[in-house]
């Protein structure tokens, strides 16, 4: 199947700093890609879909001041969560819609901060 | 987004078949059926999806029911390996998962 490559798989952060995961598809070109976070023991849930060279579309309840997305390029697309606290720990996911439609994931990025 | 309903967790010997279930009656006419497998500290990783035939690939089968309102993932032979959370979404374009059912798998 198709290859997300998700960078870095892990972080620590400082409370108040920003930190940015990127997510690339390796094989294809994706139009549209995902991002989720999930807590411990819970779902992934479903946090913005991005388009390339659009703005991304937020669900409800997510701050789209303090996750910001950008999907510049056909293969790319970045997640920065903002002035980070200890509440926004957790394990942050893309995907990246295939040619059929079925979508792949990158491997996550554990996010901690201290 | 299609509501789904999944059993919490089942449980299946090593190297036997397991049908894992997944109602979905609320599924729109053009909502494709995904099924997705996660396992610890992992991204999901597409597993088969279909429309409104019966699906097979090298992972698994998919029994889509004739009304869409269910369908079954099919593993033939289970092994340890996959032991996962699987999901089942029907979507458009747009993936929302459920709670999902816990797979063990005893050897």
């Amino acid at each position: 199947g198709a290859v997300v490559s998700q960078h870095p798989s892990r972080v620590i952060c400082k409370s108040g700093t920003s930190v940015k995961i990127e997510c690339r598809s390796l094989d294809f070109q994706a139009t549209t890609m995902f991002w989720y976070r999930q807590f411990p023991k819970q779902s992934l849930m479903l946090m913005a879909t991005s388009n390339e060279g659009s703005k991304a579309t937020y669900e409800q309840g997510v701050e789209k001041d303090k996750f910001l997305i950008n999907h510049a390029s056909l293969t790319l697309s970045t997640l920065t969560v903002t002035s980070a606290h200890p509440e926004d720990s957790s394990f942050y996911i893309c995907s990246a819609l295939g040619r059929l439609s079925e979508a792949f994931f990158g491997q996550g990025t554990r996010l901690t901060v201290v | 987004d299609a509501k789904t309903t999944q059993p919490n967790s089942m449980e299946s010997n090593e190297e036997e078949p397991v049908h894992l279930p997944c109602n979905h009656s609320t599924i729109s006419g053009t909502d494709y059926i995904h099924w997705y497998r996660q396992l610890p500290s992992q991204g999901p990783e597409y597993v088969i999806h279909g429309l409104t035939s019966n699906v097979n690939n090298r992972m698994a089968s998919l029994a889509i029911a004739e009304d869409r309102k269910s369908s079954t993932l099919i593993l033939h032979r289970a092994t340890l390996r996959d032991a996962a959370v699987y999901y089942c979404i029907p979507t458009g374009n747009q993936f929302y998962f459920g709670t999902g059912t816990s797979l063990t798998v005893i050897p």
